[in-house]
């Protein structure tokens, strides 16, 4: 079966650095997407992967290993507004999005 | 800023009701999607459209239909409400010609069935 997986939850300070995690076992692989999902709001896009390795933008970069099945968000210098749930998603071999169950981050002052 | 909507926002029923979900997106995108959220869980596919009258199932599509007649409009129809189906609801829609490309979505209609 597909199989996405992520923690559950992340508490995290304020300016300070937090790495989420993602591993997935799919049918075939076209790509990782990030998403953010404030509460009771819809997710908006943050990245995509396709290659392997490190993809920067503002204070979220990405990174990807396709041998190893993972990748990481990285948000640095947290604000709380940064308090949201991160989806990962694998578009797999025919080219639907696989999700996983996302990550609620908590920041804390 | 993406330009997609749904209405209602919030919808409580009654168990048999039949309900349609409208999602209407004015960026001329081709693909649509509608997905099943329910909190703290993965999004599930229900049914995803690549353009005017074409439409298919996801893996949630038993109970429910779609219709894709015009480009930005891609309703979502229940055709007997069962609590079950109380959920949030997520339309989609996707810029990209070919095969990959970020969704940009609605911002959800929660359905409460009593």
């Amino acid at each position: 079966g597909q199989n996405i997986d992520q923690p559950t939850e992340m508490t995290a300070t304020e300016g300070a650095i937090v790495q989420i995690n993602c591993t997935y076992q799919t049918s075939g692989f076209n790509g990782l997407f990030w998403y953010q999902q404030h509460a009771g709001e819809a997710p908006t896009f943050l990245s995509y992967n396709v290659l392997d390795g490190l993809e920067e933008k503002g204070r979220f970069s990405s990174f990807l290993s396709r041998s190893k099945g993972y990748s990481y968000l990285l948000l640095k210098e947290l604000q709380m507004k940064d308090s949201a749930s991160y989806l990962c998603a694998v578009l797999d071999s025919n080219y639907q999005l696989i999700w996983g169950a996302g990550t609620k981050l908590i920041i804390k002052p | 800023e993406a330009d997609i909507y749904q209405t209602p926002r919030y919808l409580v029923i009654g168990t048999g009701k039949k309900i349609t979900l409208e999602c209407s997106q004015t960026m001329g995108h081709d693909k649509m999607y509608w997905y099943q959220q329910d909190p703290g869980m993965e999004l599930h596919l229900i049914h995803y459209s690549y353009g005017v009258n074409s439409t298919e199932k996801g893996d949630l599509s038993s109970e429910s239909t779609v219709s894709r007649i015009r480009t930005e409009h891609f309703p979502l129809t229940l055709e007997s409400a069962r609590p079950s189906h109380t959920s949030q609801y997520l339309c989609a829609s996707s810029p990209q010609t070919g095969e990959v490309g970020e969704l940009f979505f609605g911002e959800g209609s929660r359905l409460t069935v009593l």
